[in-house]
């Protein structure tokens, strides 16, 4: 069962456009948190976000929790090469572990 | 900068024969989890230690499975008679602090290819 469905899964576009990656649930959770992940790695913390509401900003990258915290956004300013890479949202189930679930991931391509 | 190492990288190895791995989480964490990524999917949950108490298992642990925590620092992750359908990218991840809002922190991973 994929809790989180991330869209979309493949994008390309060209250096300098905008774009907006989504993470979407019909479950609540306690956190949510974007990760980047380059091939042959483990995935690298991005940002993680709290608050039903929330949004947070990482130089050209702005991240937003749904005030329902079912759902969240990516939105990346101005494109670059170095953005390409693999994204993943995961959420932290609120009992329990908090063990991540994590969405299937987009692939990010930045064309020059 | 310490972050949580993993050895080995890279793991070949032939259908039947047992592998570990190990996991050094960040230092001071007390969670540690282990995570298995196929090609194309996202992480999937393996299993969660507090501490030395292995707290919850996924049902993707098979009897094969086992993983360890002795003293609550680093952890092994052991696959007995390894099948084809093994090969996956190990991941292990730390947290601190508030359980509910706590970050993981992932390895670097091993890539287990089973022939």
């Amino acid at each position: 069962t994929q809790l989180l469905e991330q869209s979309p899964q493949f994008l390309s576009i060209q250096e300098g456009e905008n774009l907006t990656v989504y993470c979407n649930s019909s479950s609540v959770f306690s956190s949510l948190q974007w990760y980047r992940q380059e091939p042959g790695e483990g995935p690298v913390l991005l940002v993680t976000v709290v608050t039903g509401g929330e949004v947070k900003k990482l130089k050209r990258l702005t991240f937003q929790f749904g005030d329902a915290r079912k759902d969240s956004s990516l939105h990346i300013t101005a494109a670059q090469p170095g953005d390409t890479g693999l994204y993943l949202c995961a959420g932290a189930r609120p009992r329990g572990a908090q063990k991540l679930v994590f969405g299937q991931g987009t692939r990010l391509t930045i064309n020059p | 900068d310490t972050g949580v190492s993993q050895d080995p990288r890279h793991k070949i190895t032939k259908r039947g024969q047992n592998v570990t791995f190990r996991c050094d989480p960040i230092s001071e964490h007390n969670r540690l989890y282990w995570y298995r990524q196929t090609l194309g999917q996202g992480p999937e949950f393996l299993t969660y230690f507090q501490n030395e108490a292995q707290l919850e298992k996924s049902r993707l642990l098979s009897d094969r499975f086992s993983a360890e925590r002795p003293k609550g620092s680093f952890s092994t992750l052991e696959i007995q008679r390894t099948e084809q359908g093994d090969s996956a990218m190990y991941l292990c991840a730390s947290s601190a602090g508030r359980l509910e809002i706590a970050t993981q922190y992932f390895g670097p991973g091993t890539r287990l290819t089973v022939l």
